[in-house]
C-alpha cells in the first residue's frame, strides 16, 4: 500500500507570491490534516479535511487555505507569502469509522523556503 | 486548550542502554489518546507507540514502553536496548478521543542521539 505522498518536496518562492502544496493520502483514508513545522514554533496544526469538508482549523491567518477533492486528495494554498512561512509542511491521513485508532500517517513533507 | 511539554531538548544514550524521554500534558478532557512519534533525519514522522487514556495498563511495543500517569498528566517513553536507528527527534502528542477529530497537539520534541 502506498504511503502518504506530498508534492513538491522542495520549493523556493519569493515574498508576495502564492504556493499550492498537494497531498495524496493512503488509499481508503478519508481524513487529511496539515501541519506546519518550524524550528521556533515546532509542529502546529493547520486544518483537517474529511469528505471534502473542513472539519477542524488551527490558529493561522486566512492566507492559509485548503481543500479536499472527492478522491480524498488535498491541497493547501498559502497566498501573499511572508518570510515566516518558510517551513516544512506535513500532510497526514487517517482512517475513520470503526477502524479509527487516532493514528496519523505522515508524508515526507514539502519544504518551502520564502526569500 | 491542550498543551504538551517536553522540557528536555536533547538527550544522548550509548547503544544498547536504556533511555527515558519525558512528557507532561495539560487537559480538561477525560478521554484522549497520547502518542509518541519519531521523526528520523529523513523527516517522515512515524508512530512509535499509542496510549488510550481510559486504559490503565501501560502500552508496550517491542523495545518501547510508556509510563502513563494520568493523575500526574505524565507520559514518558522508555527505549530499551537503544539502537543506532533510534537516533531521531521524538515528539509527544495529544489527541482528543473523538472519531470526528484528527488534530494532534505536539510537544516541542526532543533530539535523541544514540552513540555507537
Amino acid at each position: 500500500k502506498a504511503g502518504v505522498t506530498q508534492t513538491p518536496r522542495y520549493l523556493i518562492k519569493t515574498r508576495g507570491q502564492q504556493v499550492t502544496l498537494s497531498c495524496s493520502p493512503i488509499s481508503g483514508h478519508r481524513s487529511v490534516s496539515w501541519y506546519q513545522q518550524t524550528p521556533g514554533q515546532g509542529l502546529q496544526f493547520l486544518f483537517e479535511y474529511f469528505s471534502e469538508t473542513q472539519r477542524n482549523k488551527g490558529n493561522f491567518p486566512g492566507r492559509f487555505s485548503g481543500r479536499q477533492f472527492s478522491n480524498s486528495r488535498s491541497e493547501m494554498n498559502v497566498s501573499t507569502l511572508e518570510l515566516g512561512d518558510s517551513a516544512l509542511y506535513l500532510c497526514a491521513s487517517s482512517v475513520q469509522g470503526e477502524f479509527y485508532t487516532g493514528e496519523l500517517f505522515f508524508g515526507e513533507g514539502s519544504r518551502l523556503t520564502v526569500l | 486548550a491542550q498543551t504538551v511539554t517536553q522540557s528536555q531538548p536533547e538527550m544522548s544514550v550509548q547503544e544498547a542502554e536504556t533511555v527515558t524521554l519525558s512528557c507532561t500534558y495539560d487537559t480538561s478532557e477525560n478521554n484522549y489518546y497520547l502518542f509518541w512519534y519519531k521523526q528520523p533525519p529523513s523527516r517522515q514522522m512515524i508512530l512509535v507507540i499509542r496510549q488510550e487514556a481510559y486504559k490503565q495498563q501501560n502500552a508496550t511495543e517491542n523495545r518501547f514502553s510508556v509510563n502513563f500517569q494520568k493523575a500526574a498528566k505524565s507520559f514518558s517513553l522508555k527505549i530499551s536496548d537503544s539502537q543506532l536507528g533510534d537516533t531521531a527527534m521524538y515528539f509527544c502528542a495529544f489527541m482528543k478521543h473523538s472519531g470526528a477529530n484528527s488534530k494532534l497537539t505536539f510537544g516541542k520534541g526532543i533530539t535523541l542521539s544514540v552513540r555507537p
